[in-house]
């Protein structure tokens, strides 16, 4: 079993690019979520899907769509890409939106706005 | 406000030093407190979850504990391969809206032979 996977490993972009994050996972979880990790900061969420079918936003959603393709596959897009949005992205899943269970991470995104 | 806040920053030990990471929250309900391993360019790894002052959960050489307003990671007899940073997240209690996990910034440990 691959886990939670994710594609690209790395992606440089230029200002105002567009590209989209994939996620998908094998572990028949139905939650699945978006974070980022900066300097210093603790993971903060940007988009999270409860179940096939749903997403809403996290903490940080502005500049960043997501689609729940099918119960494994999760995409996060980035339409107009800034400089702020230089990062390291991970994709997550969850058994359940219900609280108290763990979450499991993919090896994530470098992405390098220029 | 929710809040969750790792000490020390850094910390480097000798192989065999023992020594504790620790995990402060204010929440206004605990529905689970997670550890999680990340080595360096990878994403986070699960470690453990602790529900209730009082629990404990050991792992080879860590052992996390929880009181109501702080947790603790002990690793006891570190080795070198143990280098890594640790996270810590809380799963606070809410009515109504989405249950987030609130995620510190993280230990970064380092063991010296």
């Amino acid at each position: 079993n691959a886990g939670v996977t994710q594609t690209p490993k790395f992606q440089v972009l230029k200002t105002g690019q567009s590209m989209t994050l994939q996620c998908a996972q094998d572990m028949n979880h139905n939650s699945m979520y978006w974070y980022r990790q900066d300097p210093g900061m603790g993971l903060r969420l940007i988009y999270y899907s409860a179940s096939e079918g749903t997403t809403d936003k996290g903490e940080v959603p502005n500049g960043y769509n997501v689609s729940r393709l099918n119960k494994r596959e999760f995409s996060l897009r980035l339409e107009s890409a800034a400089p702020s949005q230089t990062s390291v992205y991970f994709c997550a899943t969850k058994r359940t939106e219900q609280a108290g269970y763990e979450q499991y991470f993919g090896p994530g995104t470098r992405l390098t706005v220029t | 406000e929710d809040q969750v806040t790792q000490s020390p920053e850094a910390l480097r030990l000798q192989e065999g030093e023992s020594s504790s990471l620790n995990c402060s929250y204010t929440v206004s309900g605990l529905r689970g407190l997670f550890w999680y391993r990340q080595d360096p360019g990878k994403g986070p790894e699960f470690l453990f979850t602790l529900y209730s002052a009082g629990e404990e959960k050991e792992k080879e050489r860590l052992k996390a504990t929880l009181t109501k307003k702080e947790s603790f990671l002990h690793i006891t007899a570190p080795k070198p391969e143990d280098s890594a940073t640790y996270l810590c997240a809380v799963h606070p209690f809410r009515r109504g809206g989405y249950n987030k996990l609130i995620f510190g910034a993280g230990t970064r440990l380092a063991v010296h032979p």
